[in-house]
């Protein structure tokens, strides 16, 4: 099994609104990943939890705020958005085989910020 | 720094017909291959991947792909593709390092439009 959960599916938010973004896996991968993705193009890295510890941070803008409060979750924080914050938001879990690390991503949650 | 190249943007390719993508790597040392699908409205999912051993990799829905060390290559193809095939197709590296989490480096994509 291979699966990656998000929710919501979909999420509109104002500019001064708070609202959080969910990812859960029970693979038992120790890293966890956050990426934005805009229409027609790749997926851009935003953060990395290696261990439950933030391991890598893109220089993503503080109104982004990742969470990690166990293994097996992981929690993306919105506070004052932009527009141009609007884009397809994938969780990742990654496991290592074959001395390689493989990611596996979620569905993603599409978010518009108006 | 590594950087993946993917050579078309667009490929529209009619049903039954044979489909080769493809990706070009940069980087100063070795690395994993990764090639993802995107269907619409979904996220990723994991075609095949190299990182070591045979340079001809099999990957589910019938695509393979064969890693090419000379040519930094790691092209994909599937010898007769269906109308469910229609899809973004990413191709990505990682460096193979001993700790968890890793940055995946993604291509711009590879667009396939299968008519029918």
């Amino acid at each position: 099994d291979t699966e990656v959960t998000q929710t919501p599916k979909h999420l509109v938010m104002g500019m001064t609104n708070k609202k959080s973004l969910k990812c859960e896996q029970h693979m038992g991968h120790r890293a966890m990943y956050w990426y934005k993705q805009k229409a027609k193009k790749p997926p851009e890295l935003m953060f990395v939890y290696s261990y439950e510890k933030l391991s890598i941070n893109e220089s993503v803008p503080s109104r982004f705020s990742p969470e990690c409060p166990n293994s097996s979750l992981l929690n993306l924080h919105l506070h004052a958005l932009q527009p141009e914050d609007s884009a397809l938001y994938l969780c990742a879990s990654s496991q290592r085989t074959g001395g390689g690390e493989t990611q596996y991503f979620g569905p993603g949650t599409r978010l518009l910020v108006l | 720094a590594q950087s993946v190249t993917q050579l078309d943007s667009q490929v529209p390719v009619f049903e039954e017909a044979p489909v080769e993508l493809r990706c070009n790597y940069s980087s100063s040392v070795s690395v994993y291959l990764f090639w993802y699908v995107q269907y619409p409205n979904q996220g990723l999912q994991l075609l095949l991947k190299y990182l070591s051993g045979s340079t001809l990799v099999k990957g589910i829905n019938g695509f393979e792909a064969e890693f090419n060390k000379s040519q930094t290559s790691f092209h994909l193809r599937k010898p007769s593709v269906h109308i469910s095939d229609t899809a973004e197709y990413f191709c990505a590296v990682s460096l193979p390092i001993k700790a968890a989490g890793n940055k995946l480096t993604f291509g711009g994509g590879t667009r396939v439009l299968v008519k029918p």
